[in-house]
Parts: structure tokens; sequence; C-alpha cells
């Protein structure tokens, strides 16, 4: 079965940039779309990355995606690190059959 | 703006069938992929299955012979049925949406980014 391996966690501090990664498990990951959520405690998740490396309107140009089919693997880098961004990040992306894949998420601590 | 509600039993007991149901307010559910997430306490996200509005449906391999989704257009709704339940089905259910681009997907599957999400129901599988 298809997997998405993100790290457990990861820190850093306000105004510096951040980059969490999201590797695939089989295939290329740039055969099929990644998306990024970003998940607060308590509340449902929120997308910051669609299509690869595409902004929702509303989510600042401090977060970026991009994808290195080198090491099949899709990253999130926010830039410019405030406290509001720490959250949970998840990546997402699809099997074979178009059946929706998490990674198991990273929880991002602005320290 | 379009809103999802999920609504359902929040305790089931073990080896009972759990049952939710999604509501879709402000908004039609045709030409959307509607799908159920989940995430146990403290755990990550773990995507159940899709419905596409005209019924279509495809579900996670490792919870398929356990899970039926099922769509109602009359009344904008779609539910999850979860059968046999144990312990490791306790978590936050959550319904959401594929429509974050105006590209129009057909039944033959999506590649959309969920853009709306329920609130999320907390179900608790205990005797």
């Amino acid at each position: 079965n298809f997997m998405l391996t993100q790290p457990h966690s990861v820190s850093e501090s306000p105004g510096k940039t951040v980059t969490i990664s999201c590797t695939g498990s089989s295939g290329s990951i740039a055969s099929n779309y990644v998306q990024w959520y970003q998940q607060r405690p308590g509340s449902a998740p929120t997308t910051v990355i669609y299509e690869d490396n595409q902004r929702p309107s509303g989510v600042p140009d401090r977060f970026s995606g991009s994808i290195d089919s080198s090491s099949n693997s899709a990253s999130l880098t926010i830039s410019g690190l405030k406290t509001e961004d720490e959250a949970d990040y998840y990546c997402q992306s699809y099997d074979s059959s178009n059946r929706r894949v998490f990674g198991g998420g990273t929880k991002l601590t602005v320290l | 703006q379009v809103q999802l509600q999920e609504s359902g039993p929040g305790l089931v007991k073990p080896s009972e069938t759990l049952s939710l149901t999604c509501t879709v307010s402000g908004g039609s559910i045709s030409s959307y992929y509607w799908s159920w997430i989940r995430q146990p306490p403290g755990k990550g996200l773990e995507w159940i299955g899709y419905i596409y509005y005209s019924g279509s449906t495809n579900y996670n391999p490792s919870l398929k012979s356990r899970v039926t989704i099922s769509v109602d257009t009359s009344k904008n709704q779609f539910s999850l049925k979860l059968s046999s339940v144990t312990a490791a089905d306790t978590a936050v259910y959550y319904c959401a949406r594929e429509g974050l681009t105006p590209y129009y997907y057909d039944s033959s599957g999506s590649d959309d980014a969920f853009d709306i999400w329920g609130q999320g129901t907390m179900v608790t599988v205990s005797s």
C-alpha cells in the first residue's frame, strides 16, 4: 500500500524558515498532486497548499510547496515563522486507485 | 457559505455498527466528492472513503470490508456506516468536501483538495 512518511516533529525559532518533508513509499510522488493541511488543536484541518505548490486565497505567501522527484518527496516550507504557525501539518496524496492517503503528520513547534 | 455538520451517536458498543450523517447546508451536494476522515485521540488523520454525488464510492482498503458510504441528494446528506467496531475505531470523525478548485470532476475520480470540513464528532467505542 502507498504511504507517505513525514517527520514526527520539527521546531524552529520565530522569523526563521522550516521545511517539512513528505516522502512517498512507492511510485513517483510527482504522478499525483500533493496537498498540505494545517491543523490547530481542537480544530478541523485547513488547506495551506494544494496541487503541489498552489496557495489558497488567504494563505500567506510565507507558505510554499515543492516536489523533488529525485528523493520522491514533497516539501512544505514556511518562512518568517510566527508563533501562530505552530500546529500539526499533514501531507495528502493519492494511490494508484485514486484513494486518498495522508502522511502521519508533523508537529511544528515555534519556540 | 457551505457548511457541513456531522451527527450521530457519540457512544457505540463494541461489535455494533457506527452510523454518522453529514448534512450539507448553504449549497448543493451535487457535482462534488465527499469524504469521511477520522482522527483517533492524539493521532493523525485517516481517510475512510469518499462518495461522489451520483453514488460512486471508493474506500480505504484497510477498512473496506466494514465501511459503507451512501448519499441522499434529496436531503443533501451523505452517511457513513462502520460495522463490527472495536475500541480502535474510537476517533473524531470528520466529513469533508473536495472542492478547492473550480474544475469539474466526473465520477471517474478527483484530485481536488479538501476545502470544507465539518467540525468533527467524537465517537467512543465502549461497552
